[in-house]
């Protein structure tokens, strides 16, 4: 059973400063999804990483892939207030071709404040 | 407007209630989902339509009834909850199994 593990699941950042968010997952993927939550809405699709070493960028947010080391990255450079939302990476295992096999993370609660 | 739709957008329903979410889609997408969202929980996949089958996941309750007439519109019967079925209950659709989704804004479903 394919698990995902995001961490830290909280974050609080001062305004201006760099984190990054780390997303752990058990078996070979195909491709790897990065997702934002606003408060009492939907999810928005941010990145989909799809081979070793992809790198994906826009505005502040970096995301890159590892498949060797079944690792991603969510990085913020710089974060402001608008960045404060819930982060979800998700993983499609590989190998198969059925629906339903994307397999979400707990998600990190970013809160960016002054 | 992210292109799915569900109603509504919160419900209020007691234990012995029949109701039923809505979730539609004009984006000409090929699978739609439905999930569940409950606090400090990751995602949970509940059901899945598309061209080629329909997936369920076998820990969801019979209590939850999904139905799929057309590629268009996806529904959620509910029928005798519980209280810790409490939680947003989200929609999305995609092209294909490996395109990003698209979800709804949720419907947040509270049982008394």
């Amino acid at each position: 059973e394919l698990k995902v593990e995001q961490n830290p699941l909280f974050l609080s950042m001062q305004e201006g400063k760099n984190y990054t968010i780390y997303c752990n997952y058990s078996t070979t993927s195909d491709r790897l999804y990065w997702y934002r939550q606003d408060p009492g809405k939907s999810l928005e699709s941010l990145f989909v990483l799809l081979s070793n070493g992809a790198v994906k960028q826009e505005g502040r947010l970096m995301a890159s892939l590892d498949t060797k080391a079944r690792l991603s990255t969510l990085h913020i450079t710089a974060a402001v207030h608008d960045l404060s939302a819930t982060y979800f990476c998700a993983v499609d295992p590989a190998g198969g071709t059925s629906y339903g096999k994307l397999t979400f993370g707990q998600g990190t609660i970013l809160t960016v404040h002054p | 407007e992210t292109g799915v739709t569900q109603t509504p957008r919160h419900l209020v329903m007691g234990m012995t209630n029949k109701k039923s979410l809505k979730c539609e889609q004009h984006l000409g997408h090929n699978a739609m989902y439905w999930y569940k969202q409950s606090a400090k929980k990751p995602l949970e996949l509940m059901f899945v339509y598309s061209l080629e089958e329909r997936v369920e996941n076998n820990s969801v309750p019979s209590r939850f009834s999904p139905e799929c007439p057309n590629s268009s519109h996806l529904f959620l019967h509910l029928h005798t909850l519980q209280p810790e079925d409490s939680a947003l209950y989200l929609c999305a659709s995609s092209q294909d199994r490996f395109l990003p989704y698209t979800f709804g804004s949720g419907t947040r479903l509270t049982v008394v």
